[in-house]
């Protein structure tokens, strides 16, 4: 079965330090691998997302991802946080040649402090 | 150029009633899928409309239906209610290409009582 799992219910970081929000993943085939982030009361926004090539994703505001085949990772880091950084962030899969359904971990909420 | 657009933002309803909830993909996108967030959880998905039809379908009763117009807007319907149906129900649009990004919307908060 498909499945993400994201180890830590929370995150939280000082402002100006480096983040890191973990994601690893289990499917059949290549993943097709998404970082999303909500705010409260709001629906998802797009952060990134790794189809091919390039292990290193860059994406909105600052934000990028590795995707490491081997460890079936896909961590999301930004260099410096900011207080505005704070939500809820999902990490999310596809896989398979003819699905486009969108398999989501449980979130990790991220807290940045001034 | 306008997002996802979803209607109503909220509802309250009780056991046993139906409900009809309404999105409106991203400009120039054709597909839509539906997914539910309950409270403390990730978004699972429902099903996924393109071309008017239903074109992939999640772990969900019979009770959820949906439905896809020429303008490309959807609909998903849930009848008799249960008090588990309490949930954020996100619409998100797309293009009809496999693994191409879905957009979201702001969802519908649907509390059951």
């Amino acid at each position: 079965a498909q499945s993400v799992a994201q180890p830590e219910d929370q995150v939280n970081v000082a402002e100006g330090n480096p983040l890191t929000v973990k994601c690893t993943y289990s499917v059949s085939g290549n993943p097709y691998l998404f970082w999303y982030v909500q705010y409260p009361n709001r629906g998802l926004q797009f952060l990134l997302k790794y189809i091919t090539g390039d292990n290193l994703v860059k994406g909105s505001y600052g934000f990028e991802a590795e995707f490491n085949k081997s460890q079936t990772s896909f961590h999301l880091k930004k260099p410096s946080a900011l207080v505005s950084d704070s939500a809820l962030y999902f990490c999310a899969v596809i896989s398979g040649l003819s699905t486009d359904k969108l398999i989501f971990g449980t979130g990790t909420r991220l807290q940045v402090f001034p | 150029d306008a997002g996802v657009t979803q209607s109503p933002t909220h509802l309250i309803k009780t056991r046993g009633q139906q409900v009809t909830l309404r999105c409106s993909p991203k400009s120039g996108h054709d597909t839509v899928s539906w997914y539910q967030q309950a409270l403390g959880q990730g978004p699972q998905f429902i099903f996924q409309y393109y071309e008017e039809e239903e074109r992939q379908r999640g772990n969900f009763p019979d009770r959820f239906s949906g439905h896809q117009f020429p303008n490309y807007s959807s609909e998903l319907n849930v009848n008799a209610l249960l008090l588990g149906d309490s949930a954020l129900y996100l619409c998100a649009s797309s293009l009809a290409v496999l693994r191409e990004t879905q957009y979201f919307g702001p969802g519908t908060r649907l509390l059951v009582l």
